[in-house]
């Protein structure tokens, strides 16, 4: 069975501090990961998956398969990052076609001016 | 480009009386989801579709739910009937399989219902 765990329901940084959103999986095959982010009155978006190894609005995140992790990092916290933020993951091999996301509780991100 | 659509935006019923949601994907996305977004929780699938064959629906509550997307393009999520857990955010995704791989998933703004 899969399983996304993000710890932090809620977390709040001053502007301009680091940010790290925790996210740990539970997965014995090969899992591919996402962050999701939905900010205020909008839709679910895609913010980044691993595969990509980009950074994404300053965002990065790196797999970690030793530790199981998958967080997501900023240097430098803007306004304008307080959103929710969802982890989930995926089969790596479960080939083209549709693919099932199995999203964690998601973490509230405030920013404080 | 309008992205998914989904309809109504918001519902609010009775419990046992029935509801129906409807998606409508980006144009030329060959796969739709539906997922069930409780309060505090992430979203869960509920059905996955390629074209019009349902692939996954393991975790739809047959005995209330049902779905249907008739020609591989729009979708109905019904619920007959409601039950006040079904109270939830109701997203529907899709996205484009071709050739070996796999796109992302792009999601609606959903259909928040509210079983009195």
């Amino acid at each position: 069975a899969q399983r996304v765990t993000q710890p932090e329901k809620l977390l709040s940084v001053f502007k301009g501090a680091p940010v790290e959103l925790k996210c740990n999986y539970s997965y014995s095959g090969s899992p591919e990961l996402f962050w999701y982010v939905q900010y205020s009155r909008q839709r679910l978006q895609l913010l980044l998956r691993h595969i990509s190894r980009e950074s994404i609005k300053g965002f990065t995140a790196d797999l970690n398969k030793g530790e199981t992790s998958f967080h997501l990092k900023k240097p430098f916290a803007q306004e304008e990052d307080s959103a929710m933020y969802y982890c989930a993951l995926r089969d790596a091999y479960s080939g083209a076609g549709s693919y099932q996301l199995t999203f964690g509780k998601g973490t509230k991100l405030s920013v404080i001016p | 480009e309008a992205g998914v659509v989904q309809s109504p935006r918001y519902k609010i019923i009775e419990k046992k009386q029935p509801v129906a949601f409807w998606c409508n994907p980006i144009s030329g996305h060959n796969t739709l989801y539906w997922y069930r977004q409780n309060l505090g929780q992430g979203p869960e699938l509920l059905i996955r579709y390629e074209n019009e064959e349902a692939v996954d629906d393991s975790q739809l509550p047959k005995d209330r739910f049902s779905a249907e997307r008739l020609k591989g393009v729009d979708s109905t999520l019904k619920i007959q009937p409601a039950e006040l857990g079904d109270s939830a955010v109701y997203l529907c995704a899709s996205s484009l399989a071709f050739r070996g791989r796999t796109e992302t998933q792009y999601f609606g703004p959903g259909t928040r219902l509210l079983v009195l």
